[in-house]
Parts: structure tokens; C-alpha cells; sequence
């Protein structure tokens, strides 16, 4: 079966740090895989989705960047939080864009 | 532009209940209509996804139904329990993204 992992769960960061967060699926190959953004009150945003390594569309342009080192990792990333980065992170996969998509547990990201 | 409408924003519904939840959206081209319980702090978990050509869809007490004519879609919970409170998403894939609502937060109290 397929599962997708996603750290760290929480996570406090200050004005200025640099953040790396990371998802890796397993089960499957050649998965597409998303970064989504969820503030509060609001729907989830789409901020990069990836149809293979090394292919990444980003969605929302900000001071965040995705990357997909491996088939089944993907990795966003910034080398200066902002306040307003903060917010509920989640990872997904999917066969096909047209196709059920699985979400990871998410990160709560607090940028102080 | 891709908008997706979900009613009420919030809900509050006595345990054993049933309450149905709404969705209207206009995103073209359009591929599937899903639906998602998100459980607070959590990622978002499946329900029902449906496609243009399919009018309705049931997992277990969850009933989603679609009318792809009006662009509406609804979710029926049947015989509320404590476990359903949640929010949840209707979402719907176009060409290459999803396009989510911003959610109806569902409270079950005893």
C-alpha cells in the first residue's frame, strides 16, 4: 500500500531562518506531488506541484521553492522566513492530476 | 477565474442528525469533484470523488451528489456521530490543479 510521510509536524521558526520541509512517498512510482498552503480561515493554496524529478511548477510566486531530488521526495524550502509564511503545510500524491490525491499529516509552521 | 463555494462556513448539528452541506464552483475545464474531512490539525482524508458523469456517490453514512449542469454538488450525513465533527472540503480538479473551497467546519454535539 501507499503511504506518505511528511516532517517535522510542528515547527518554530525565526524571522530570517532558512526551513527545509520534506515529504517522501512510498508504494508507488512515479507519483505527482504537490505543496499545498492552508492559512487559517482560508482554503488550501497550491504553491508547486512536481510530474517528476527535477520538473517543478511553481503555482503562487513568494520567497519559497520546491525541489525533487528523487522520484518519490519532495522538498520545499526558503532561505529567509517571512511573518506571513506561517500557516499548515501538507504534502500529496497523486497517480494523475485526474486521480484521487493523498495528503500527508501536514506542518504547522510558525514563523516568530 | 477557478472559484469554488462552499454553505454554510459553519454547522452545528445535534448527535444522530443528518445535515447536508453545499458546494457550487465554477473551474473549467472541469475533470472530478472530491470531497475531504479534515480533522482539526490533520491532512485531509478522501471521502468521495466523483466525475462529470457520475450524479451521486456513497461511503458509508457520507452521500455526495452532483449536477454537473448547475455546478452543484452536496454532501448528506447521515445519522450524525461525535467522530464527524470536522471540516469539510469540496474540491475539484481542472486541467492540471485542484481548486479547493475554504470548507464548512462541522461541530456534533451530544
Amino acid at each position: 500500500s501507499q503511504t506518505i510521510h511528511q516532517w517535522p509536524a510542528t515547527l518554530v521558526q525565526p524571522v530570517g531562518s532558512p526551513l527545509s520541509l520534506e515529504c517522501t512517498v512510498e508504494g508507488t512510482s512515479n507519483p505527482n506531488l504537490y505543496w499545498y498552503r492552508q492559512a487559517a480561515g482560508r482554503g488550501l493554496q497550491l504553491l508547486f506541484y512536481s510530474v517528476g524529478i527535477g520538473q517543478i511548477s511553481s503555482e503562487v510566486p513568494q520567497n519559497l521553492s520546491a525541489s525533487r531530488p528523487q522520484d518519490r521526495q519532495f522538498i520545499l524550502s526558503s532561505k529567509k522566513l517571512l511573518l506571513s509564511d506561517s500557516g499548515f503545510y501538507l504534502c500529496a500524491w497523486s497517480v494523475r492530476v485526474d486521480t484521487e490525491a493523498f495528503f500527508g499529516q501536514g506542518t504547522r509552521l510558525t514563523v516568530v | 477565474k477557478n472559484q469554488v463555494e462552499q454553505s454554510p462556513q459553519s454547522l452545528i448539528i445535534l448527535e444522530g442528525k443528518n445535515c447536508t452541506l453545499q458546494c457550487n464552483y465554477t473551474v473549467s475545464p472541469f475533470s472530478n469533484l472530491r470531497w475531504y474531512k479534515q480533522d482539526t490539525g490533520r491532512g485531509p482524508v478522501s471521502l468521495t470523488i466523483m466525475t462529470f458523469s457520475e450524479n451521486t456517490k456513497s461511503n458509508g453514512r457520507y452521500t455526495a451528489t452532483l449536477d454537473a449542469d448547475t455546478k452543484q454538488s452536496s454532501l448528506h450525513i447521515t445519522a450524525s456521530q461525535l467522530s464527524d465533527s470536522a471540516s469539510y472540503i469540496c474540491v475539484v480538479g481542472g486541467s492540471y490543479q485542484l481548486t479547493f473551497g475554504k470548507g464548512t467546519k462541522l461541530s456534533v454535539i451530544p
